[in-house]
């Protein structure tokens, strides 16, 4: 009930073109969800997040799309650069639980690789 | 700019030793987490803090692994005895609730070996 499934685990693209991530969830009382960027040897980082009551949100070359009724959402990279290669943790969280705070559920994370 | 500091950065230490890594939140901060990350099962909560009460550490071994807040800037996380599937990256985020939103901001982590 709780998982947060992502994929695919791992991704190569060439400069210039469309990184796209999927993650999947179960539990329809997530109403907050996240996407995290992690380089090596470093903590994860936010990178852009959506609420359920918007079907996309964009931020730069980053687009959050998402599907209520198929619980799904995705993080499309446009004109992907190779500074970009790094790993991408979806999560979600229930944040109108107060009892629950903020606890994220994480998926699997996406290693993407962009090549010059 | 305020950053999550974690230390030790790295530890290698030998089955049976007790482990302690501390974090300091970002000053006004109200939440604490500690995650684990290792490939196996990617990140997972171990234990969180509000306003340096407990609300969760149902990820935690209960019987190994200790989480406390002793005031409002530091957190540490204890593992007595350490084993060697204790090896991972463990990391500290923190956040401030404000409304509905919450970002948590994570540290740069402590890379525990265990041998």
């Amino acid at each position: 009930q709780q998982q947060v499934k992502q994929s695919p685990q791992s991704l190569i693209v060439q400069k210039g073109g469309i990184s796209i991530i999927n993650c999947a969830y179960e539990n329809t009382a997530f109403d907050y969800f996240p996407w995290y960027q992690q380089f090596p040897g470093k903590g994860p980082a936010l990178l852009i997040a959506i609420r359920p009551d918007v079907s996309e949100k964009k931020e730069g070359r980053f687009t959050i799309s998402f599907n209520k009724s198929a619980k799904q959402f995705s993080l499309h990279i446009m004109d992907s650069q190779p500074g970009d290669s790094a790993t991408y943790f979806c999560a979600a969280s229930t944040l109108q639980d107060k009892a629950a705070g903020n606890k994220l559920t994480f998926g699997g994370g996406t290693r993407v690789l962009v090549k010059p | 700019d305020a950053r999550v500091t974690q230390t030790p950065r790295h530890k290698v230490t030998e089955m049976g030793q007790e482990v302690t890594m501390r974090c300091q939140p970002i000053l006004g901060h109200n939440t604490v987490f500690w995650y684990r990350q290792t490939m196996m099962q990617g990140l997972e909560l171990l234990a969180y803090f509000r306003n340096r009460a407990p609300l969760d550490d149902s990820g935690m071994p209960k019987d190994r692994f200790s989480a406390e807040m002793p005031d409002a800037t530091l957190a540490t996380l204890k593992i007595q005895p350490s084993e060697p599937r204790d090896s991972a990256v463990y990391f500290c985020a923190s956040g401030l609730l404000i409304g509905y939103e919450e970002t948590q901001y994570f540290g740069p982590g402590t890379r525990l070996l265990v041998l």
